[in-house]
């Protein structure tokens, strides 16, 4: 069965380092979400690609976040500087195009700040 | 705006006795309505959705949820609860228009005790 891959797994920074997490979705799966979860919350959307454009980002910390989907297929997401408050677990989740359609989600990124 | 509430932090039920993991929505027009379940250092995944049609929608893992439309409800229901249904719950509501993103509750903890 097809499935989102992310990595790292985890990762673990000090402030002010950059970070970055990539993502692989399903295969032919035009829309890719980016989520910030903080333990014990919902995943908050913070950037959604349509193809390799973005078609929301406004509750990306744009100073600090950035996300890119060059080819319209895997995704990078950025953070630089990072900070305390980043750490969080960084869903990745792909859809094919329709609005009836789910989401398939990847494993996470689980970043500590330090 | 759309959103999503769900009521209780956490639920706690015997095994084999039947579940109910409460959700209640806001929306505009006619919702399009998800579960998503979520495991320790996972991703999500993906239950149930009801688009349109039966008010009871069926799904994995023996899961069903009841659409009431006149109570804005989309509860999730189980007739006899397992031990391994132990995770983390979350209703989730998609927007019918603009970017069609989709907007979590904030999740249920579901403890299945032996």
């Amino acid at each position: 069965e097809a499935e989102v891959a992310q990595s790292p797994r985890y990762k673990i920074t000090e402030k002010s380092q950059a970070v970055a997490f990539w993502c692989d979705p399903i295969s032919g799966h035009a829309t890719l979400y980016w989520y910030r979860q903080i333990l014990g919350q919902g995943p908050e959307l913070l950037v959604q690609f349509q193809d390799e454009s973005v078609v929301d980002d406004s509750q990306l910390p744009k100073d600090r976040f950035s996300a890119e989907r060059l080819k319209g297929v895997d995704s990078t997401l950025k953070i630089q500087p990072a900070e305390l408050g980043d750490s969080a677990m960084y869903l990745c989740a792909s859809s094919s195009t329709g609005e009836h359609n789910e989401q398939f989600f990847g494993p996470g990124t689980r970043l500590t700040v330090l | 705006a759309q959103s999503v509430a769900q009521p209780e932090d956490q639920v706690n039920v015997a095994e084999g006795n039947p579940l109910t993991v409460k959700c209640t929505y806001s929306v505009s027009g006619n919702p399009y309505l998800f579960w998503y379940v979520q495991y320790p250092n996972r991703g999500l995944q993906f239950l149930l959705k009801y688009i349109t049609g039966d008010n009871l929608v069926k799904g994995s893992y023996g899961f069903e949820a009841e659409f009431n439309k006149s109570q804005t409800s989309f509860h999730l229901k189980k007739p006899s609860a397992l031990v391994s249904d132990s995770a983390l719950y979350f209703c989730a509501v998609r927007e019918i228009s603009g970017t069609y993103k989709y907007i979590f509750g904030t999740g249920t903890r579901l403890k299945v005790l032996a």
